[in-house]
């Protein structure tokens, strides 16, 4: 079945960067939008950027311009969300989502990769 | 950037009662709205996309309407698996999130 499947739980301490992973299977890796949404707990949802996996052109949220990098590997059907510079409100749940083309609506997510900020 | 307001923040409801969430932009974007539902621990899931349709597998009971600034989640018939957080979502320029309706 459509699936996106992201990497493990992260803590890193502030300054450090993370990358998280997005596994995608059940469909055609480069014909969907990829999207990252992070989450701080007990938050709402704030979109942080876009991938298209055919081009690798990108899309960043102003607020995390210059500290987020998005990034694929066709052969494996992954992308990538890096984050630099972590400070401790970075704490969150951070989601990768399919997103359907036109309308923009993303109808798969990933499960969730929590990265917990602390010193 | 576009902004997105909804309200209430949070109602408390019955089962069977319906339920109307409200949802509005900052500036005019067509029907480029989408809704989702967030129960906790979990990701979002879509519910409505492009203002009124609906995703497959979503039950009839949950409906959207709107066009241009103002648009309008509801669900007929409150039903005990729908107690969860809203979400609107707006891709005409970029992509932005409403703050969330949680509904208890």
């Amino acid at each position: 079945q459509v699936q996106l499947v992201q990497s493990g739980a992260e803590v890193k301490k502030p300054g450090a960067s993370v990358k998280v992973s997005c596994k995608a299977s059940g469909y055609t890796f480069t014909r969907y939008d990829l999207i990252w949404v992070r989450q701080a707990t007990g938050q709402g949802l704030e979109w942080m950027g876009w991938m298209n996996p055919n081009s690798g052109n990108t899309g960043y949220a102003q607020r995390f311009q210059g500290r987020v990098t998005m990034t694929r590997n066709t052969s494996l059907n992954t992308a990538y969300m890096e984050l630099t510079g972590l400070r401790y409100e970075d704490t969150a749940v951070f989601y990768c989502a399919r997103a359907v083309q036109a309308v923009y609506a993303m109808d798969v997510w990933g499960q969730g990769t929590t990265v917990t900020v602390s010193s | 950037d576009i902004q997105m307001t909804q309200s209430p923040s949070s109602l408390s409801a019955f089962v069977g009662d319906r339920v109307t969430i409200t949802c509005r932009a900052s500036q005019y974007i067509g029907t480029s709205l989408n809704w989702y539902q967030q129960k906790p621990g979990k990701a979002p899931n879509l519910l409505i996309y492009d203002s009124s349709l609906l995703q497959t597998g979503v039950p009839s009971r949950f409906s959207g309407s709107g066009s241009g600034t103002d648009f309008t989640l509801t669900i007929s018939s409150l039903q005990p698996e729908d107690f969860a957080t809203y979400y609107c979502q707006q891709s005409y320029n970029m992509l932005t999130f409403g703050p969330g309706t949680r509904v208890d």
